[in-house]
């Protein structure tokens, strides 16, 4: 069984169009994440949910929405893309915020954009 | 604010050969330290991690030590084989939930 399952794996689209990406987590943990990681590697969190409440928003554009519906799912929804989005997106869960366990991370999701 | 500075890569060594990757660390408080490994394709897996000062992380043969009075977790493996190669990310965590990921260091083992 997988811990942390994105779907889809991998996504082209052209510019103007909304997408979603969805995670879902079946570890019983409490918090999830999206973080952003770009062509160099260089990994940036957007954002975390604790048990579906928002908890950090970093500074991303207001194009992308993340939507937790239940503790165990967290969904990314992105309006209007653009170029600047492509990147791999990746999905993470951790059993609660301030725990030392460290973060389980979903095999990514490569969004093209053109 | 906090950061993580690793040495840039790519690294290139010979299978057997000793690893060592540099990262240190700038933050307030004290962090926990993390190492990531995220082979090519695949999304990123903990390796190890130290919580406190002097403590040790271990696994798979690699090990890093938190060094508070040089704020350094250098990722050390005594053989490297080919199936370490990947790009490691040295990482901490401090205050609410945040995990701080520094820019990454890509191995590559040849036989």
């Amino acid at each position: 069984d997988t811990a942390v399952s994105q779907t889809p794996k991998y996504l082209v689209t052209q510019m103007g169009n909304d997408k979603s990406i969805k995670c879902e987590q079946n570890l019983g943990h409490d918090t999830m994440y999206w973080y952003k990681q770009d062509s160099k590697k260089f990994l940036k969190i957007m954002f975390s949910y604790n048990n579906k409440e928002l908890i950090i928003n970093e500074t991303v554009p207001n194009r992308f929405s993340p939507k937790s519906p239940d503790k165990a799912h967290l969904n990314l929804h992105i309006n209007s893309l653009e170029l600047g989005d492509s990147a791999v997106y990746f999905c993470a869960s951790s059993q609660a915020p301030g725990s030392n366990y460290g973060y389980t991370f979903g095999s990514g999701t490569r969004l093209t954009v053109v | 604010g906090n950061s993580v500075t690793q040495m840039e890569g790519p690294v290139t060594l010979s299978e057997e050969a000793f690893l060592t990757i540099n990262c240190t660390y700038t933050a307030t408080g004290y962090p926990s330290l993390f190492w990531y490994v995220q082979y090519p394709g695949e999304g990123l897996q903990l390796l190890l991690k130290a919580t406190k000062a002097d403590d040790k992380g271990s696994n798979k043969g690699f090990e890093a030590t938190y060094r508070k009075e040089t704020t350094s977790f250098h990722l050390e493996k005594g053989s490297v084989q080919v199936s370490d190669s990947a790009v490691y990310f040295c990482a901490l965590k401090t205050s609410y939930d945040k995990v701080i990921f520094g820019p990454g260091t890509s191995l590559s083992v040849i036989p």
